[in-house]
């Protein structure tokens, strides 16, 4: 089946560094790819929306200058955390519809990445 | 904007026995899609089951089951012969049937404990 690989798994960073997640569709192509973030004990909340060759569509409080959101080809999208902070920690997941048409679409998700900001 | 509600942060079930997760939610359109994905200890998320809001026959998978009512705006997932790894976290989901890729919205969850 369809495969998102998504790295890396985990990430230590210093505060005010800047972290790169890598999401990329292994056998399909995904024209968008979502993005999301998991508080430990909570669910997944979209952050954004990525499109391949056009600009990200951010959900309402989400800083677009802090996560950057990049999906330069059909099988690869980047969400970048700059300047990041202790808050920033937290479990990010990549998902990408497969083509197909609404009724036969299937999403499937990356095995996320764990950031962590001393 | 859609919301999908699950009020039961944590449910228990003994092996081999039956569990019934709920979940409802709110929306305007007529026309949606809804999920239950599970996420393991290793956080991956696994489709579960998906149902179709046209669809009045309620969508199984093997052990799993859902019971969809339109009208009351529910969707509870039915885990029949439970098994040890079915432990998990099970989130409700929601998505529109609108043209193009949609997002899916997320319950907030419930963690399922099978007991030996």
């Amino acid at each position: 089946g369809a495969v998102v690989s998504q790295h890396p798994s985990w990430v230590i960073c210093k505060s005010g560094t800047s972290v790169k997640i890598e999401c990329r569709s292994l056998d399909f192509q995904a024209t968008t790819m979502f993005w999301y973030r998991q508080f430990p004990k909570q669910s997944l909340m979209l952050m954004a929306t990525s499109n391949e060759g056009s600009k990200a569509t951010y959900e309402q409080g989400v800083e677009k200058d802090k996560f950057l959101i990049n999906h330069a080809s059909l099988t690869l999208s980047t969400l970048t955390v700059t300047s990041a902070h202790p808050e920033d920690s937290s479990f990010y997941i990549c998902s990408a519809p497969s083509l197909g048409g609404a009724s036969n679409e299937k999403l499937f998700f990356g095995s996320g990445t764990q950031l962590s900001v001393l | 904007a859609q919301t999908v509600t699950q009020s039961q942060p944590e449910m228990s079930v003994q092996e081999a026995e039956t569990v019934t997760l709920s979940c409802t939610y709110d929306t305007s359109e007529s026309d949606y899609y809804l999920f239950w994905y599970k996420q393991p200890p290793s956080r991956q998320m696994i489709l579960v089951i998906r149902q179709e809001a046209y669809k009045q026959q309620n969508a199984t998978e093997n052990r799993f089951s859902v019971n969809f009512q339109k009208a009351a705006k529910s969707f509870s997932l039915k885990i029949s012969d439970s098994q040890l790894g079915d432990a998990a976290m099970y989130f409700c989901a929601y998505r529109s049937a609108a043209g193009g890729y949609q997002k899916v919205t997320f319950g907030i969850g419930t963690k399922l404990q099978v007991i030996p």
